[in-house]
């Protein structure tokens, strides 16, 4: 069994300040992390995947997640934010085979000028 | 570039009716994914084809149903629709599990 949990639903900061996207995940193995990004009215586009070859993660758009194995921990960072950051993003946890993802509920980032 | 691409954009029913949405990846891709997004909720699964003639139920499949036309194509059927089934829906497709590559997804409205 796996689950995702986002820590915060809404997360307001200024642009050029830092952001800090939280997520928690419990799974029975080895897990396949993501993060994926929606902006409004458009499908899901990945911005990074865990594979276990390091523990942080480098994505699109200046965007990097660190896994915690002891805390259970996917966290996303980004040091400056872009009003283009504007969106809704999903940690996603994999099982072994990759078909059955899982979503958390989601975290929408709002960038003030 | 097209990806995945899913038709209609939106629909609206009337509850009881059917319809069908589909989905055409053009990655060569061997498995394709439903999914349904409700406010608060991320996405769930409804169904998934981890290859060309297999379908497997995910977490939210009752009321549903899906065909694996070939290897492009995925639809999933609403044979009566319920209010319940409003929601937008995504399609997804993948090389053989691991990274999914969605579609702009279709909106459903049902009265």
């Amino acid at each position: 069994a796996q689950s995702v949990t986002q820590l915060d639903s809404h997360v307001s900061v200024s642009e050029g300040t830092p952001v800090l996207l939280r997520c928690n995940y419990s799974s029975s193995y080895s897990p396949s992390l993501f993060w994926y990004v929606q902006h409004p009215n458009k499908g899901l586009q990945l911005l990074l995947k865990y594979t276990s070859a390091a523990t942080l993660v480098k994505g699109i758009n200046g965007f990097e997640a660190e896994f915690k194995k002891s805390e259970t921990s996917f966290h996303l960072t980004k040091p400056s934010a872009h009003m283009s950051d504007a969106a809704e993003y999903f940690c996603v946890v994999g099982d072994n085979a990759g078909n059955m993802l899982t979503f958390g509920g989601g975290t929408r980032l709002m960038v003030k000028p | 570039n097209a990806g995945v691409t899913q038709t209609p954009k939106f629909q609206v029913l009337k509850t009881g009716q059917s319809m069908t949405l589909q989905c055409a990846q053009d990655m060569n891709h061997n498995s394709m994914y439903w999914y349904r997004q409700d406010p608060g909720m991320g996405l769930r699964l409804i169904y998934y084809s981890a290859s060309e003639g297999t379908t497997d139920k995910g977490e939210v499949p009752n009321g549903y149903n899906v065909s694996r036309l070939n290897k492009r194509e995925f639809s999933l059927r609403l044979e009566s629709a319920a209010p319940s089934q409003t929601s937008v829906y995504f399609c997804a497709s993948s090389p053989r599990g691991g990274i999914q590559y969605f579609g702009a997804g279709t909106r459903l409205s049902v009265l």
